[in-house]
């Protein structure tokens, strides 16, 4: 089973910031929260990732809650090419097991 | 240029008949990985390799077999495939394990088994 839960879809408006969000309520003190997202027909490309603080890069920034039970993945002002499904997945930073569960992830609609 | 080859990228085979899918990256990375994505099943991890030599079980390894002779490859053998395999697989790749790499993944295999 997933760790992870997000919302199946959601929509939002061209040019408008997006706030993706994702539960992971059994995170361990070791989990990095990583987002991808997969654009349609191509396999899937990494977004961010982190571990307590809030965190930015050039394509979007990941806002952790203070328990790390949850986080969002903000996309500033989307555009169409956002259109696609994210997935947040927790890697596991202190087990050298490293199964990674996707889960199905959220497909994003960008309206123009 | 950095990158995650796969092929071949489409392949309709008949059950029973045995094929490998072959992944290459040309990064240096020790950890790879295959997965298989269904539609409503998501992503799914079939098998992982953290480095050569060393390969484990994902979430649906039942039909799979791999193998990690070198560190740029990583193939992924079907013995006898059967229609339940019929999917979209991915191929993926990262520096290492765990938890501050990013995944690279290729562009994916179309299989049909009929």
């Amino acid at each position: 089973d997933a760790k992870t839960t997000q919302p199946n879809s959601m929509e939002s408006n061209e040019e408008e910031p997006v706030h993706l969000p994702c539960n992971h309520s059994t995170i361990s003190g070791t989990d990095y929260i990583h987002w991808y997202r997969q654009l349609p027909s191509q396999g899937p490309e990494y977004v961010i990732h982190g571990l307590t603080s809030n965190v930015n890069n050039r394509m979007a920034s990941l806002a952790i809650a203070e328990d790390r039970k949850s986080s969002t993945l903000i996309l500033h002002r989307a555009t169409l090419r956002d259109a696609a499904v994210y997935y947040c997945i927790l890697r596991d930073g202190g087990n050298r097991d490293d199964k990674i569960i996707f889960g199905k992830g959220t497909r994003l609609h960008i309206l123009p | 240029e950095a990158q995650v080859t796969q092929n071949p990228r489409y392949l309709i085979t008949v059950t029973g008949k045995k094929l490998t899918v072959t992944c290459s990256q040309n990064m240096n990375h020790e950890y790879m990985s295959w997965y298989r994505q269904d539609p409503g099943l998501g992503l799914r991890q079939i098998y992982y390799s953290m480095n050569v030599e060393v390969t484990d079980k994902g979430d649906v390894p039942e039909g799979y077999k791999v193998s990690r002779k070198e560190k740029r490859n990583f193939p992924l053998i079907l013995e006898s495939p059967s229609p339940n395999q019929t999917s979209l697989y991915f191929c993926a790749s990262s520096l290492s394990t765990g938890f501050a790499y990013e995944q690279y993944f290729g562009p994916g295999t179309r299989l049909t088994v009929t």
